[in-house]
């Protein structure tokens, strides 16, 4: 069965540059999640798309954006990337006649140096 | 103090033991319940999803267990398997509030051959 699609699965970045992280959601689900999780750290949510409009906004930085386009698809938006920014990041999705179980992808393990 | 705290922090069992991870949670009220498994690097996957009115939710070896009343459930793995080596978390749904998925702090298991 198909799952949730991540890229780039690593990335590397210096501090105060951009970087956009890609998730797309198993087919049919029209929800999407991000959520960050620091080394050895719970995952932290950060945001959520429920057909392509905000739905919910946990501890997302001011300084990261995101949206959901027309075919489910999301981007993370980060910018002005700092040290502390180094992550995985998840991304998952889900879809109302799966009684909201989210099906999570295999991350982006991003390093800001 | 974590609104969802797990115990035992980590857990060394014998293949083919059974086991029992405890979640104790101060989120009310709550949507819904769930246990996931982490594979260290990758994604959660979920386990079992359960609503407030629900008492136990099974999924193959895995058992789940919640006693709102008590505000705990339990997750018990039974006949433990070499694979079942892995992070468990257990992520509460408030009803309100900006944090939309709280996730607990996690109980690390390895299982010995």
């Amino acid at each position: 069965a198909a799952g949730v699609i991540q890229s780039p699965r690593h990335l590397i970045k210096e501090k105060r540059e951009t970087a956009t992280l890609k998730c797309y959601p198993i087919p049919r689900h029209d929800t999407v999640y991000w959520y960050q999780q620091g080394p050895g750290q719970d995952p932290q949510f950060l945001i959520s798309f429920y057909e392509k409009m905000q739905s919910d906004k946990g501890s997302i930085p001011d300084r990261f954006s995101a949206q959901q386009f027309s075919d489910y698809h999301s981007e993370l938006n980060m910018s002005s990337l700092e040290l502390g920014d180094s992550a995985l990041y998840f991304c998952a999705s889900s879809s109302t006649d799966t009684r909201e179980t989210q099906y999570f992808g295999p991350g982006t393990r991003l390093l800001v140096l | 103090k974590n609104q969802v705290e797990q115990s035992p922090q980590s857990l060394i069992i014998l293949e083919g033991k059974n086991c029992t991870l405890q979640c104790n949670y101060t989120v009310s009220p709550f949507s819904n319940l769930r246990w996931y498994k982490q594979d260290t690097g990758r994604g959660p996957v979920s386990l079992t999803i359960m609503t407030f009115s629900e008492n136990t939710k099974s999924n193959g070896r895995y058992t789940a267990t919640l006693d709102a009343d008590t505000k705990q459930s339990s997750l018990h793995i039974t006949a433990s398997q070499l694979s079942d080596s892995a992070s468990y978390i257990c992520v509460v749904r408030p009803t309100s509030g900006t944090y939309k998925y709280i996730f607990g702090t996690g109980t690390r298991l390895k299982v010995l051959a």
